[in-house]
């Protein structure tokens, strides 16, 4: 298995308050994802990153930002957390024309 | 854009029994993807396959890009092949959608 970490697993917080989701990568790939899980919508792409520094948005960007300042770690950040951003987030990993790897999930709770 | 769209949204097997599960698509692509979502909610690829046909063990995939459509075969299937499948195609260089998959259940 691909090895890339996500941290928290789980987050409990409150409506309004910034929370930052992190994802750690091992494996030099140099594309790496954030998605959303919501029941009936499947994975939504919220941001992404093609190397260092270099991010875009995905189908679901609003509310969210992302950083990534070197290789392994892919950063995702609620400036102020809303109750609909109640959601498991996976990160993936990948190199070009190459299978995604997804991290094992956070699930985030916002009150 | 693309659009994705999987069929049977829920799937009821008894074990031993075989499935194919399908994945359409509205736009050529360049390569398709699947995934198994365990009931713990993990993440496992199966297949990255942008043309023909690929093995591995009970599953394999097909993809026949001119007809946009991709099919999953599970062949004597286990409790253990339950959860989601998803395929994901690329909208561009680097992102993909996924489709909102197919649920699987196994029974013993």
């Amino acid at each position: 298995d691909a090895g890339i970490t996500q941290s928290p697993r789980h987050k409990v917080t409150e409506t309004g308050t910034p929370v930052t989701l992190r994802c750690h990568q091992t494996e030099n790939h140099r594309y790496m994802y954030w998605y959303r899980q919501d029941p009936g919508h499947g994975l939504r792409l919220i941001h992404y990153s093609y190397g260092v520094k270099d991010t875009d948005k995905g189908e679901v960007s609003d509310g969210y930002s992302v950083s990534r300042s070197k290789t392994e770690d892919f950063l995702l950040t609620l400036e102020s957390a809303t109750s609909s951003q109640t959601s498991v987030y996976f990160c993936a990993i990948s190199d070009p024309l190459e299978t995604q790897y997804f991290g094992p999930g956070t699930r985030l709770l916002v009150l | 854009g693309i659009q994705v769209e999987q069929s049977p949204p829920d799937l009821i097997l008894q074990e031993g029994a075989n499935s194919t599960l399908r994945c359409n698509f509205s736009d050529s692509v360049n390569n398709l993807q699947w995934f198994h979502q365990n009931p713990w909610g993990q993440l496992i690829n199966l297949f990255y396959i942008p043309s023909g046909t690929k093995q591995n063990g009970r599953l394999s995939a097909t993809t026949v890009a001119t007809e946009r459509y991709s099919l999953l075969y599970i062949s004597s299937s286990q409790t253990t092949d339950s959860g989601v499948y998803f395929c994901a195609v690329p909208t561009g260089t680097y992102k993909y959608i996924f489709g909102t998959g197919t649920r699987l259940k196994v029974l013993a």
